[in-house]
């Protein structure tokens, strides 16, 4: 089955400096990734949406020039957590449609970021 | 806008009991619901969508649409059940809208 893979899996960095977290998908093409961010006991929110080789689209409450999201190939968006501070620490999950509107959308394995 | 909500944070079923977690939705356009479960240290993964009618791992699911419901159901639990589950709710843009989530934990 389609496979969507997280880098890192784990990342502790300073307040202050930024950190980057890759999406990928394995095995099949992706225009369209998202970025969930998740609190500990709190459900998945959606962050917002990764478009490839166009600009992202966030969500309503989400600093775009905080978390910066590149779409560059049909395999790969990064987040940049930019100016890390440590309420930024949470577990960001990405994920990506199998084949378009309509399919299955699978989920990566989640990154946990720790901001000190 | 659109809104899940799952009400129970937390169930504990025995093991061969039935088990029910509830989803109810909110939302103006065509609703795809979905129910996603996450194994203890496993990435999210698709259970079912109400769109297959599938059961899954004994898992059905039913559209409400005069309730606004999804409650997931399966008639006799098992351990392996115990996990969390998220009822989610797809737009037209394949975003998907999560509910807050119930931890099954099926009693041996």
């Amino acid at each position: 089955g389609a496979v969507v893979s997280q880098h890192p899996s784990r990342v502790i960095c300073k307040s202050g400096t930024s950190v980057k977290i890759e999406c990928r998908s394995l095995d099949f093409q992706a225009t369209t990734m998202f970025w969930y961010r998740q609190f500990p006991k709190q459900s998945l929110m959606l962050m917002a949406t990764s478009n490839e080789g166009s600009k992202a689209t966030y969500e309503q409450g989400v600093e775009k020039d905080k978390f910066l999201i590149n779409h560059a190939s049909l395999t790969l968006s990064t987040l940049t957590v930019t100016s890390a501070h440590p309420e930024d620490s949470s577990f960001y999950i990405c994920s990506a449609p199998a084949g378009g509107m309509g399919n299955t959308i699978y989920f990566g394995e989640g990154s946990w970021l720790t901001v000190v | 806008a659109q809104r899940v909500t799952q009400p129970e944070k937390l169930l504990s079923v025995f093991k061969g009991a039935p088990v029910e977690l509830k989803c109810n939705y909110s939302y103006s356009g065509s609703p795809e619901l979905f129910w996603y479960v996450q194994y203890s240290r496993q990435r999210l993964q698709l259970l079912l969508r109400h769109i297959s009618r599938e059961s899954i791992k004994g898992f059905t699911a039913d559209l409400n649409k005069g309730e606004t419901s999804f409650h997931l159901k399966k008639p006799f639990a098992q351990e392996e059940d115990s996990a969390m589950y998220y009822c989610a709710l797809k737009t037209g843009a394949n975003n998907l809208f999560f509910g807050t989530g119930t931890r099954l934990t099926v009693i041996p």
